[in-house]
């Protein structure tokens, strides 16, 4: 069975300062991971996806992830983070048949100026 | 190429009634899912339509149906609505095959149910 877990609900940093959202997954086959981005009344925009090959992935907006299959996690980092970043994030892990994705319950970026 | 659209964008609905929400796919794309999102619940998945055929499905009551047809386009229906039932439904498309293709989202239907 496939399944993430967004450690922290909430997080709060300041302009310019280091974005880390975490995210844990579980898998009961090579994972497919995902981090999406959503704004207020907007639908989900993917931000970055690892299937296979480089660990480190580079997304959109200078959001990269990097997949530790030894941990299981696949947390998410920006070096400076922007107002605009203040968003909802969620992780995903691709089921093992058809095209079901499960989702974290997401963490809420804030960004303080 | 023109995003996942969804119609209606909002929708007000009386307890009892029924609704039908639909999504029109990326071009190309085969695959299409459903999603529930509500502030309590996260983004719960419904089920996936992929060549006219449910291949996977979520854990909601038979309340909860959908349709896909053979130009990809999906609806998604509501019966005897609750007003637990208010909620974000998000429609995302792929190209289904292999697995782990990116889903691709619609802005969404806002239920509410009164």
């Amino acid at each position: 069975a496939q399944s993430v877990t967004q450690l922290g609900s909430h997080v709060s940093v300041s302009e310019g300062a280091l974005v880390l959202l975490r995210c844990n997954y579980s898998s009961s086959v090579p994972p497919y991971l995902f981090w999406y981005v959503q704004y207020p009344n907007q639908g989900l925009q993917l931000l970055l996806k690892y299937t296979t090959g480089a660990t480190l992935v580079k997304g959109i907006n200078g959001f990269e992830a990097e997949f530790k299959k030894s941990e299981t996690s696949f947390h998410l980092t920006k070096p400076s983070a922007h107002m605009s970043d203040a968003a909802e994030y969620f992780c995903a892990v691709s089921g093992n048949t058809g095209n079901q994705f499960y989702f974290g319950t997401g963490t809420s970026l804030t960004v303080i100026p | 190429k023109a995003g996942v659209t969804q119609t209606p964008r909002y929708l007000i609905k009386t307890r009892g009634q029924q609704v039908t929400l639909s999504c029109s796919p990326i071009s190309g794309h085969r695959s299409v899912s459903w999603y529930q999102q509500t502030p309590g619940q996260g983004l719960q998945f419904l089920f996936e339509y992929f060549s006219e055929t449910q291949r996977n499905k979520g854990n909601f009551p038979g309340r909860f149906s959908g349709r896909q047809f053979s130009n990809s386009r999906s609806e998604m229906n509501v019966s005897t609505l609750e007003l637990g039932d208010s909620a974000l439904y998000l429609c995302a498309s792929s190209l289904g095959t292999p697995r782990g293709n990116e889903q691709f989202f619609g802005p969404g239907t806002r239920l509410t149910v009164l």
